[in-house]
């Protein structure tokens, strides 16, 4: 079965703090992709990164980094110096071949100024 | 070029009475998926399209909820005899070709729907 865990489902922040986000997922299979998505406070989701079981590079883009780590099934998500435009609701996923995404249960960040 | 579009943004109906939902997926692509949300909840699996068919409708609650796709693009979402407990956001998302692929979805911005 597939399944994905954020322990955190509420974290405050203060501006330009570092904040990590975490993502726990299961799954049997070798093949499969986690993905971040942002849901702000307007209600629209958005895509974030797409990580593939077999790169576990680290990833950087502006202030936000991926920690991918298959030893713990961990895709973790850091926001470096938060900003109150970080405040929404993150959600992890996962894909495995041939099936649906499981996303889940999701973290509301609230960054405070 | 266009997103995924949603229709009505907010719909209010009395219980009992029927609704649906539409959503416009991105131009060609072939899956769209169905979610619904509660207010502070996660992302709840209501039903998936490969082109016109649904290989997966496990996550329709009831059969009062039903959902067709036409000509591979358009949805649509039918709540039948609403119920409070039907109060939610309604989500679609479209991507290329899962489900034997890894492509990121694109979510539509929600329809709102409160069942008074």
């Amino acid at each position: 079965a597939q399944k994905v865990t954020q322990a955190q489902t509420e974290i405050s922040v203060v501006e330009k703090e570092d904040v990590t986000l975490d993502c726990v997922y299961e799954t049997r299979d070798t093949t499969y992709y986690l993905f971040w998505y942002k849901q702000p406070p307007s209600g629209e989701l958005v895509f974030l990164i797409r990580r593939n079981s077999f790169d576990e590079q680290n990833e950087i883009s502006g202030r936000y980094s991926w920690n991918f780590q298959k030893s713990t099934s961990s895709f973790n998500f850091t926001i470096t110096a938060s900003q109150v435009v970080d405040s929404a609701v993150y959600f992890c996923a996962l894909k495995n071949y041939g099936q649906n995404f499981v996303f889940g249960p999701g973290t509301r960040l609230s960054v405070l100024p | 070029g266009a997103g995924v579009s949603q229709s009505p943004s907010n719909k209010v109906t009395e219980k009992g009475k029927d609704v649906e939902l539409r959503c416009d997926p991105i131009s060609g692509h072939t899956a769209l998926y169905w979610y619904r949300q509660s207010l502070g909840q996660g992302l709840e699996f209501l039903i998936y399209f490969q082109g016109n068919s649904a290989p997966d409708k496990s996550g329709l609650p009831s059969d009062r909820f039903s959902a067709e796709r036409t000509g591979g693009s358009v949805s649509t979402l039918t709540i039948q005899r609403t119920q409070q407990e039907d109060s939610a956001v309604y989500l679609c998302a479209s991507s290329l070709e899962p489900p034997y692929s890894y492509n990121e979805q694109f979510f539509g911005p929600g329809t709102r729907l409160t069942v008074l």
